[in-house]
């Protein structure tokens, strides 16, 4: 069965301090990671894809990282504005024009000043 | 541009109420898709419709009825809802193509009375 495991569910930061999230996965075949942003009763806010073990993606203070077996959200030196819950999925569905989501629970970051 | 848009954000209605939640995209994207989520869970993917036609139906219950107009609009008709459908309700759409990077709207906070 196809399955996404997010750790640790919370995560509390102070200004500055960096640290990475965790997303692991058991899926008959990787099709894409990926990673969203998402605040509080909004939408997610796509962030990356990743296809291939080694592949690395880069965006401000966020910076994501594919292995065969999992992939890490690392964040540098957060700010309070970081703060959010971050979500990983993965890709399933064989061909066609869809690409359908196994969402994992999330992780929900906060950042202190 | 990457807008999803949904209408209305805000939606109250009783059981034996009819309403419909609307979601636009302007991106060329040929898939759409409706989420359900619930507080703190991760989205839970409800339907997919691929180049206008219907290919996924996740057995979500019969009191919801997703219709897709044209290529741009996406709607989710809603008939004898219970307290328990109360949730956020997602829009996303992707590209057909190898990227497969859904993109969400806002979101429809519904609330059954």
């Amino acid at each position: 069965e196809d399955q996404v495991t997010q750790s640790p569910e919370a995560l509390r930061l102070q200004e500055g301090e960096s640290s990475s999230l965790n997303c692991s996965y058991t899926v008959s075949g990787l099709r894409g990671l990926f990673w969203y942003r998402q605040d509080p009763g909004k939408g997610p806010e796509f962030l990356f894809t990743l296809y291939s073990a080694g592949e690395e993606k880069e965006k401000e203070r966020l910076k994501a990282t594919l292995t065969k077996k999992e992939s890490f959200l690392h964040i540098t030196a957060p700010k309070p504005e970081d703060s959010a819950t971050y979500l990983c999925a993965v890709r399933v569905g064989y061909g066609g024009s869809q690409g359908n989501l196994i969402f994992g629970k999330g992780t929900k970051l906060s950042v202190k000043p | 541009d990457t807008e999803v848009t949904q209408t209305p954000k805000h939606l109250v209605m009783g059981m034996t109420n009819k309403k419909s939640l609307k979601c636009e995209q302007h991106m060329g994207h040929r898939a759409m898709y409706w989420y359900k989520q619930k507080a703190k869970k991760p989205p839970e993917l409800m339907f997919v419709y691929s180049y206008e036609k219907l290919s996924i139906n996740e057995s979500v219950p019969s009191r919801f009825s997703p219709e897709c107009p044209n290529s741009s609009l996406l709607n989710l008709h809603l008939h004898a809802l219970q307290p328990e459908d109360s949730a956020l309700y997602l829009c996303a759409s992707s590209h057909p193509g190898t990227a497969y990077e859904q993109y969400f709207g806002p979101g429809t906070r519904l609330t059954v009375t």
